[in-house]
């Protein structure tokens, strides 16, 4: 079966400072990949999404990239964090156009002071 | 764009059926039809989604209006657990899943 692996659970980072957030896929190939930001008491935000091995569509400019080196593996990252870059980040893989469903890793809290 | 609308929130009693509307009316014919909860501080669980015809799972039923602009959740008998946020979303052929401010279902003992 398919797992999705999202780490780590919880993060304190100050202003300023770099991030690196990674989710893997296990189970299945070339998944679509998507990275989503929840601010508080608010809706998912879709910031970028990968159909392939370099392949990304970001969504809304920020201060936040991704990357997808490998297959199975989305990588969110910032050089210099914003105190508006708190957030919950979800990471989320699906197996096609729409028809299969999109599922979701455990999330990152992500706090920056 | 959500491109879908959906009450904020609704209540119902515990062991009693629960009917969440969601309204789609610019979907197009390749457009699936999508539905997730999420519950507090978890990432959303799919439930169920369909593009014409009406599905059922061991979660929920999904119908769909026959011209396809509307569809309608049904837990058939709500649980304290079932207790969420719940998001209908067109799913498209660009891969994206946009996801709008969803229903707020709250349970009632």
């Amino acid at each position: 079966s398919q797992t999705i692996h999202q780490w780590p659970a919880t993060l304190v980072q100050p202003v300023g400072s770099p991030l690196s957030l990674e989710c893997t896929v296990e189970g299945t190939s070339n998944p679509n990949l998507y990275w989503y930001r929840q601010a508080a008491g608010r809706g998912l935000q879709l910031l970028f999404y990968s159909v392939g091995i370099g392949q990304i569509s970001s969504e809304v400019p920020q201060n936040l990239s991704a990357s997808r080196p490998q297959d199975r593996q989305f990588i969110l990252s910032s050089k210099k964090l914003l105190l508006s870059d708190s957030g919950f980040y979800l990471c989320a893989w699906s197996t096609d156009t729409g028809g299969g469903g999109a599922f979701f890793g455990q999330g990152t809290r992500l706090t920056v002071v | 764009d959500a491109k879908t609308t959906q009450p904020n929130s609704m209540e119902s009693n515990e062991e009693e059926p629960v009917h969440l509307p969601c309204n789609h009316s610019t979907i197009s014919g390749t457009d699936y039809i999508h539905w997730y909860r999420q519950l507090p501080s978890q990432g959303p669980e799919y439930v169920i989604h369909g593009l014409t015809s009406n599905v059922n799972n061991r979660m929920a039923s999904l119908a769909i209006a026959e011209d396809r602009k509307s569809s309608t959740l049904i837990l058939h008998r709500a649980t304290l657990r079932d207790a969420a946020v719940y998001y209908c979303i067109r799913a498209s052929g660009t891969y994206k899943y946009i996801f709008g401010t969803g229903t707020r279902l709250k349970v009632l003992a």
